[in-house]
């Protein structure tokens, strides 16, 4: 079945640095991918939605400078956490839609990536 | 996207059909009931889908009721690593906010031996 890699799974930085995501779809082609974040114990929040070759769409409170979304490619969109602070430590998971995709069967989720900020 | 209502968590021995209940009485006739899972430390799995018919795949039975409020997802015999959290999700399965899912805070399924 179709596969959405993220990359790295985990990651490990310090403060004030800024820290780039990967999400690929690896056999196919996904005109919106979408970000969520996910806090311990918590459930999946959506950050953004982003559409290939324009601007990403964010969420009610969600800082679009902090959080800088590019989706240069048909499989691959990159969320990039710009001067990361420990309240940016959280588990950060994209998910991918088929394009031109209606079905469920045609929506699929990444493996998340886990950002540490020291 | 209507609301949905879960219970916190609920327990299973293993080999037993899990029952999952979810309630979504606001919603619209055009939306979708969804359930995925969160195994820990991974990104969510896709289980089943449906509108107003109950669906069956190789994973679970979905039963909706027939005013759609609510709807219950079956895992015929659960197994350890069945042991997740469970997302009932309502959407609209079309449209350009297609896979702008809301999830809420889910049901936690224990499996135990």
């Amino acid at each position: 079945g179709a596969v959405v890699s993220q990359h790295p799974s985990r990651v490990i930085c310090k403060s004030g640095t800024s820290v780039k995501i990967e999400c690929r779809s690896l056999d196919f082609q996904a005109t919106t991918m979408f970000w969520y974040r996910q806090f311990p114990k918590q459930s999946l929040m959506l950050m953004a939605t982003s559409n290939e070759g324009s601007k990403a769409t964010y969420e009610q409170g969600v800082e679009k400078d902090k959080f800088l979304i590019n989706h240069a490619s048909l499989t691959l969109s990159t969320l990039t956490v710009t001067s990361a602070h420990p309240e940016d430590s959280s588990f950060y998971i994209c998910s991918a839609r088929v394009s031109g995709g209606w079905n469920t069967g045609e929506l699929f989720f990444g493996e998340g990536s886990r950002l540490t900020v020291l | 996207d209507a609301k949905t209502t879960q219970p916190t968590s609920m327990d299973c021995a293993e080999g037993r059909a899990a029952n999952l209940p979810c309630n979504h009485s606001t919603i619209s006739g055009n939306e979708y009931v969804y359930w995925y899972r969160q195994i820990h430390s991974q990104g969510p799995q896709y289980i089943i889908h449906g509108l107003k018919n109950n669906e069956t795949n190789e994973m679970a039975s979905l039963i909706i009721t027939e005013d759609r409020k609510s709807s219950t997802l079956i895992l015929p015999h659960a197994t350890l690593r069945d042991t997740a959290v469970y997302y009932c999700i309502v959407s609209n399965a079309g449209g350009t906010s297609y896979g702008k899912l809301t999830f809420g805070q889910g049901t936690i399924l224990t499996v135990h031996p």
